[in-house]
């Protein structure tokens, strides 16, 4: 089975503070997403990756930015943490290739900035 | 600009059928999914459909009309555990995910 591990479930920051998010896929994929979910609206693509040390902006990559040092892992880093970033963060990996690109996610990670 | 629509919340009772539906307006079309979601955990993949036409897997079927820019996800025979909510989400021109804010489905004894 995939399985793509966020490391934290909850986390409680400060207006200000650089937080880092982290994903680890463990499939071997070559392409890895973040997205933000939020109550009324559909998942919002922040960043994706599809490939190491590759970074393509989605929707939303204002005030965000991410690292992809080794294929399995990829970090979204908010820079300036600011309350309209409280959301639920889900990071999520598919293969590239084939016809049908399922991704798989994580378990997502709550973030309340104050 | 790029639009999915799904009914915000619906209720069925355990044992009954439901039909929760999906209207998508995007920039190209390159194949539709599925997910479910239950509270407080990751989405996984329910259905693709590319091709017009009804794909079943077991209790859950997944239909697909491009013409008219609809699908829907037919459950059969609920359980208690089909409470969750459920994803649409569209691949468009760019071979990007447009997803839907999600239905939420409540099952009753």
């Amino acid at each position: 089975d995939v399985k793509v591990t966020q490391s934290s479930r909850y986390l409680v920051k400060r207006t200000g503070e650089k937080v880092f998010l982290e994903c680890v896929q463990d499939m071997d994929h070559e392409n890895m997403f973040w997205y933000r979910q939020d109550p009324g609206l559909g998942l919002r693509l922040i960043y994706f990756s599809y490939d190491v040390k590759m970074k393509e902006k989605g929707d939303i990559p204002e005030g965000y930015s991410v690292s992809r040092e080794k294929k399995e892992r990829f970090s979204l880093i908010l820079e300036s943490a600011s309350t309209n970033q409280t959301s639920m963060y889900l990071c999520a990996s598919s293969f590239n290739g084939g016809d049908v690109n399922i991704q798989y996610f994580g378990a997502g990670t709550r973030l309340s900035v104050l | 600009g790029q639009n999915i629509d799904q009914p915000t919340e619906m209720t069925a009772t355990e044992g009954a059928i439901v039909q929760i539906n999906c209207t998508y307006q995007t920039s190209g079309f390159n194949g539709l999914f599925w997910y479910q979601q239950h509270a407080g955990e990751a989405p996984t993949f329910l259905s693709y459909n590319v091709l017009d036409g009804l794909e079943e897997k077991g209790r859950f079927s997944s239909f697909l009309s491009r013409s008219k820019g609809y699908s829907y996800l037919l459950l059969k025979e609920l359980q208690m555990k089909d409470s969750a909510s459920y994803l649409c989400a569209v691949v468009d021109s760019n071979y990007q995910l447009i997803w839907g804010a999600g239905t939420k489905l409540i099952i009753k004894p």
